[in-house]
């Protein structure tokens, strides 16, 4: 078990530029989720996929991120024309659904900064 | 909108002190998890409670969970500098697969 990996662990970027992160769950989860962390804040939640289905999307996902996991395995989040209110930490957690209230685990994050 | 609370915000307490935090909602979940986060790093799961009234104990950590499903709390004795960090808790909701975190409690043990 290598637990949950996200790459980059920064990226800095100037505004406007489109950027990508990639998330690598832990090999036997089916469930993938993305959060976004500010400073102080817990998580809030983005995205989840089931396998390579995307069941749900938060309001804060706007038309400019889009998410992939096109195999079931690893995905990306992609943020095109980035604005400076996107900067803040990515978070990628995965879980095993095959019985109820089994826990998420994450990844060290992506921490975005926009200039 | 299901929301968690946590108190306090912030906590600075002197090695060896004992402390309880709070994690609130008047919304029921179906489970409830606790992580600790340090800086520049991932959520790290300390347990997940699942029954209404369930305690357990992680080595100086005790975790509650409430008997209605709606709140828990986290109790370490003695604390030691090596528990300082960000305390969220995270509730899974009766339906859907949405987790929900609370906003976190600060905690600064200091030697």
């Amino acid at each position: 078990d290598t637990g949950v990996s996200q790459d980059p662990r920064h990226k800095i970027t100037k505004r406007g530029q489109n950027v990508t992160f990639r998330c690598d769950p832990i090999s036997e989860h089916n469930r993938l989720y993305w959060y976004r962390q500010t400073l102080g804040q817990g998580p809030e939640f983005l995205t989840y996929f089931q396998n390579e289905a995307q069941l749900e999307k938060s309001r804060l996902l706007s038309d400019r991120f889009s998410a992939e996991r096109p195999k079931g395995s690893f995905s990306t989040l992609e943020i095109q024309r980035t604005e400076q209110g996107d900067s803040a930490m990515y978070l990628c957690a995965s879980s095993f659904q095959g019985a109820r209230n089994q826990p998420q685990h994450f990844g060290d994050g992506t921490r975005l900064s926009i200039l | 909108t299901q929301l968690l609370e946590q108190s306090p915000q912030f906590l600075s307490i002197q090695e060896g002190e004992n402390l309880t935090v709070y994690c609130n909602s008047s919304s029921v979940f179906s489970s409830l998890q606790w992580y600790r986060q340090e800086p520049g790093e991932g959520p790290v799961l300390l347990v997940t409670v699942v029954t209404g009234g369930e305690v357990k104990k992680l080595k100086r950590l005790t975790f509650q969970f409430g008997d209605a499903r709606k709140d828990s709390s986290l109790h370490i004795t003695a604390a030691q500098p090596g528990d300082t960090g960000l305390y969220l808790c995270a509730g899974a909701p009766l339906y859907g697969q949405n987790f929900v975190f609370g906003p976190g409690t600060r905690l600064s043990v200091l030697p």
